[in-house]
Order: structure tokens, then sequence, then C-alpha cells
């Protein structure tokens, strides 16, 4: 157990659909992050927030758009992907954004299906 | 895009053996290497944390070893266990944000 939370694990949608990913961290870490994995890639990072404010889109498609309500709570709310969006999206936090050496809590990612 | 290689990409050990492999990554602008941990179905879980070149860390009978002059980090497990079956990752710090590599697989036959 990280202290990273990340529901649901698995997630299959239609292209017009509209789903969340949510995050959650019990660390008291200022930064959150969203990564994603396709198959046999290295984690592409596509969103940083710091202090709940996003301070990184790293030119990801508006069709992915991140919330940070607070700084214990993450959402990735999804509407119209396309089946290429398929992947495994990971959430992380540390204790903040800009020091190189704090370590990421990771959660264990949800796996999303588009059909 | 940073290009952070690492290799190879899977490989399999005998129990009781030992083994290891390589992160390489640019060699300018660099802050810190961070090597993770990731079992299957499992969050990533970080080793080590490397920002001097020369460093070396040790975890059990797992070690790093970095080279910022040439960009590159060795893994090490000794005495390979079934448990050190995961997926490795290293990801290179720069001045904003870590870039990982794609992972190293091992496989631990018994």
């Amino acid at each position: 157990e990280t202290g990273v939370t990340q529901t649901p694990r698995h997630l299959v949608m239609g292209m017009t659909n509209k789903k969340s990913l949510k995050c959650e961290q019990h660390l008291g870490h200022n930064a959150m992050y969203w990564y994603k994995q396709s198959a046999k890639k290295p984690l592409e990072l596509m969103f940083v927030y710091s202090l709940e404010e996003r301070v990184e889109n790293n030119s990801v498609p508006s069709r992915f758009s991140p919330e940070c309500p607070n700084s214990s709570h993450l959402f990735l709310h999804l509407h119209t992907l396309q089946p290429e969006d398929s992947a495994l999206y990971l959430c992380a936090s540390s204790q903040d954004a800009g020091a190189a050496k704090n370590i990421q809590y990771f959660g264990a990612g949800t796996r999303l299906s588009v059909l | 895009i940073l290009n952070v290689e690492q290799s190879p990409q899977s490989l399999h050990v005998q129990e009781g053996d030992s083994t290891n492999f390589t992160c390489s990554f640019p060699s300018s602008n660099f802050y810190a290497l961070h090597w993770y941990r990731w079992e299957t179905a499992k969050s990533p879980e970080a080793l080590f944390v490397m920002t001097l070149n020369g460093d070396e860390k040790k975890k059990g009978r797992i070690s790093a070893t970095l080279n910022t002059k040439e960009g590159y980090s060795y893994l090490y497990i000794k005495g390979s266990q079934p448990e050190d079956s995961a997926t490795y990752l290293c990801a290179f710090r720069g001045a904003y944000k870590l870039s990982f590599g794609a992972g190293t697989t091992v496989t631990v036959r018994a």
C-alpha cells in the first residue's frame, strides 16, 4: 500500500461516453501527477499539479481534462476518447513538484479500454 | 523528448544467479536519477534516488551505480530470488520532470 489509491481499477468505455478517473493520496503531499502507459512504451507524463494548480500540461488532447479540487484528490475526466487512448493511467504524488530528489508514490493504475 | 534507454528489455535469471542491467540518459541538465521497481498488478515503488556522479546505493541484494558524465546507471541484483521478478524502471530527472525508460523486465526462474 503506497498511500495512493486509484479508482476504478478497470474501465471499459465507448467513444461517446464520459467517465472520470479518481486518485486520492493520504500522504500529505503537495504535488500530484497523471501518467499514461501504452503497451511496451515508457510512462508518459500528462499533467502535474502543485498546490492544486496545474503546472504542466504535456501537450495532452483536450478530450482529457484534469481536475484537482484539493491537494488530496485528483481527477481525470474523459470524453469522446479514441481507441488509441486505451492504456494504463497512473496517478502519483510527491512532497512537492520542484525538488529533484523527491520520489513519487504511485497508485496501482486504471486499465482503460476504449471500444 | 528526452531519450532514456534501458537494456535489455527483458531478461531471465536462474534463482541464485546475479544479474545487472543498464539505464542510459542525457549527460546534460542532470538533476537526479530515480530507480523504481514495478511488480505486476501493483504500484511502481521507488528503490533509489541518486544525484552525484559516482553515487552507489544499496538496498538488501539490490544496488545501483551512477555515472553522470557518461550518462548511465547500472542496477545489480545479487543472488536473485523469485520475489525479485518485476519490471525495473529508471527515470531521468531534469530541471522540471521525470522522464522514464521503458523498463527492464526481470523473471527469476526457480
